[in-house]
């Protein structure tokens, strides 16, 4: 079955820190994988998309980055936290179906930076 | 503008009622996705449409292409109906741009 596997589920990070957070994928082969950020009381956005190895697409600057190693591992990355990057993150993948590009997404980080 | 708008931003209403929530978008889409949130954040897939009308138990959804409009439906609702439900259309690389969700409370 497809499966797709984030963590940590919850993180608090003192401004400044590094940032990793992981997504695994299961059952599938090349996805497109995406990272989106909802901040508090707004919708969900656009961070990163990637449609293969080492293709990272940025959609909004920050001070985020993304790699995807392997074919199925997706990562975000921050060097140093600032208290605007709190949020939860989710990561998500889409795979080609009938009817067009079905999603299916992870359960999300909760990222609160004190 | 959002390209992705959703309304009622909020929704109350009593175990049993007729719920619609409503969603128009403005830019050209490859389909239409409804979503579910629940407070823990994880979120699930509903539906999926580029066209028409389709059902899940007692979910519908709906779609209008030229009036770029669709609707969800929950007939005969129900607490553990309450949940964000979110409006979302596929961009140009199959990325998702998301409205901001309504907030759906069925009380007792």
């Amino acid at each position: 079955s497809q499966t797709i596997h984030q963590w940590p589920a919850t993180l608090v990070q003192p401004v400044g820190s590094p940032l990793s957070l992981e997504c695994t994928v299961e059952g599938t082969s090349n996805p497109n994988l995406y990272w989106y950020r909802q901040a508090a009381g707004r919708g969900l956005q656009l961070l990163f998309y990637s449609v293969g190895i080492g293709q990272i697409s940025s959609e909004v600057p920050q001070n985020l980055s993304a790699s995807r190693p392997q074919d199925r591992q997706f990562i975000l990355s921050s060097k140093k936290l600032l208290l605007s990057d709190s949020g939860f993150y989710l990561c998500a993948w889409t795979v080609r179906g009938a009817g067009g590009y079905g999603y299916t997404f992870g359960s999300g980080t909760r990222l609160t930076v004190v | 503008k959002n390209e992705v708008e959703q309304s009622p931003q909020n929704l109350t209403a009593q175990e049993g009622e007729f719920i619609t929530i409503n969603c128009s978008y403005s830019v050209g889409i490859s389909a239409l996705h409804w979503l579910q949130q629940h407070p823990g954040g994880g979120i699930v897939s509903l539906f999926m449409l580029s066209s028409g009308k389709k059902k899940h138990g007692r979910l519908i959804a709906t779609i209008n292409i030229q009036e770029k409009h669709s609707s969800l439906h929950i007939t005969a609702s129900h607490p553990r109906d309450s949940a964000v439900y979110i409006c979302a259309v596929s961009g140009p690389r199959y990325q998702l741009i998301w409205g901001a969700g309504t907030k759906l409370i069925i009380k007792p």
